[in-house]
């Protein structure tokens, strides 16, 4: 069964520091793997897609990494702010499958 | 341009009860996607339709029913709801099958009493 784990379930910075969310996946045959931000009472809303052959992707202060070898994918949070509290969830796409296999997403809350 | 609407935003049913959740995007999206989320849990697909006219189960169907009235709208039905359906629904549609990318209606947050 295709997974994604994503690390850690909940973390506190303060605001203008940075911080690193970890995703794991066994998605295979991979296509893509996308990051969302969840709004507390919103829909997720995409951040970056990134193919096998891309090992980075940024999004204003949002960078992703992906290793494709090792199945692992990181997202960067630099100089954060109060807006960035949100949940991010890692979602992997396999080439043969309609489906999208969802992480169950890291909350990250910024405080003053 | 309005992307993905969901309808309505709240909703609380007695068990037994029966209720429509209604989706619509004007994007001229193909494919379009029912999913549920719960606490500590990532979305879990219920039902998706690839284009107007087709609908298939995903990987949490039992006790709903969908309906693609229209290239615009995709609804889901809960026949007899219960309390295991408590639960936000989000709605989602993208231009191609699983390539592209998803975009999420708000959602509509459902409690079985």
């Amino acid at each position: 069964k295709n997974q994604v784990e994503q690390s850690p379930q909940s973390l506190i910075i303060l605001e203008g520091k940075n911080c690193t969310l970890q995703c794991n996946y066994t998605v295979s045959p991979f296509s893509n793997l996308r990051w969302y931000k969840q709004d507390t009472g919103r829909g997720p809303v995409s951040l970056t897609i990134m193919t096998f052959s891309e090992n980075t992707k940024s999004n204003g202060r949002y960078t992703a990494t992906l290793d494709a070898d090792t199945k692992q994918s990181s997202l960067h949070i630099t100089a954060s702010q109060l807006s960035d509290s949100a949940s991010y969830i890692c979602v992997v796409s396999s080439q043969y499958d309609y489906k999208l296999s969802f992480g169950a997403g890291t909350t990250v809350t910024v405080r003053a | 341009n309005a992307g993905v609407t969901q309808t309505p935003k709240f909703q609380v049913l007695k068990t037994g009860q029966s209720m429509t959740l209604q989706c619509a995007q004007d994007m001229n999206h193909n494919s379009m996607y029912w999913y549920r989320q719960d606490p500590g849990m990532g979305l879990r697909l219920i039902y998706y339709s690839a284009s107007e006219g087709t609908t298939d189960k995903g990987e949490v169907p039992n006790g709903y029913n969908v309906s693609r009235l229209n290239k615009r709208e995709f609804s889901l039905r809960l026949e007899s709801a219960a309390p295991s359906q408590t639960s936000v629904y989000f709605c989602a549609s993208t231009a191609r099958g699983r390539g592209y990318e998803q975009y999420f209606g708000p959602g509509t947050r459902l409690t079985v009493t």
